[in-house]
């Protein structure tokens, strides 16, 4: 099965935007769709992109999210940071009857 | 609204076992695959495994296949997680989540999560 490789940690000012990647280790990107999850400490995932670019209803349009086939890679943007995006985010993929997150990006809003 | 509560977590020696249960309600719980995943401490998310909205079809991570089984009672809107020959690496928060409708594989709702301890 593949993997799906993200940043440690990424970390911007408020009101900046922030690009957070997830590449595919094999296997095309585009064959299964990519979702994102927003996860504060101590709080259940909250889903914040699904379809690639997708959001959920009650997510701000502040996010965004897209592929790029010729990176292999996905990406979740988030604009006009604030404070309170301060959280893990996940990708999360799928491929013969088989879920696969990836390792986790820990945003810092500074 | 949409609401899964997830139970049965607790300490179990290594070896042991285990059995959660996640409550559904607010939806047509039959319509749905469900899935688990697992968070250790400090640690990414695990997908553990899935389940169709009538359960004949399932599927689970190679960590936990033979371990682990993964039922629901429709008549009681509950998904269950059979946990056996527990390891002290099983130690993790677990979450049941609804997969959203369509052909997108994504988890729409979560549960909190309940805690797995596995410790001699």
């Amino acid at each position: 099965n593949f993997m799906l490789t993200q940043p440690h940690s990424v970390s911007e000012s408020p009101g900046k935007t922030v690009t957070i990647s997830c590449t595919r280790s094999s296997g095309s990107i585009a064959t299964n769709y990519v979702q994102w999850y927003q996860q504060r400490p101590g709080s259940a995932p909250i889903n914040v992109i699904y379809d690639d670019n997708q959001r959920p209803s009650g997510v701000p349009d502040r996010f965004s999210g897209s592929i790029d086939k010729s990176s292999n890679s996905a990406s979740l943007s988030i604009s006009g940071l604030k404070t309170e995006d301060e959280a893990d985010y996940y990708c999360q993929s799928y491929d013969t009857s088989t879920w696969v997150f990836g390792g986790g990006t820990k945003l810092l809003v500074l | 609204q949409v609401h899964l509560v997830e139970s049965g977590g607790g300490s179990v020696k290594p070896g042991g076992s285990l059995r959660l249960s996640c409550a559904a309600s607010g939806f047509n719980f039959s319509d749905y695959y469900m899935i688990w995943v697992r968070q250790a401490p400090g640690k990414g998310l695990e997908w553990l495994s899935y389940i169709s909205g009538s359960g004949p079809y399932t599927n689970s991570a190679d960590s936990v296949k033979g371990r682990f089984t993964t039922s629901r009672d429709n008549t009681r809107n509950s998904l269950f997680l059979q946990m056996n020959s527990l390891r002290v690496e099983d130690t993790a928060v677990y979450y049941c989540a609804r997969v959203r409708d369509g052909y997108s594989n994504s988890a729409d709702y979560w549960g909190q999560g309940t805690l797995v301890t596995v410790s001699s």
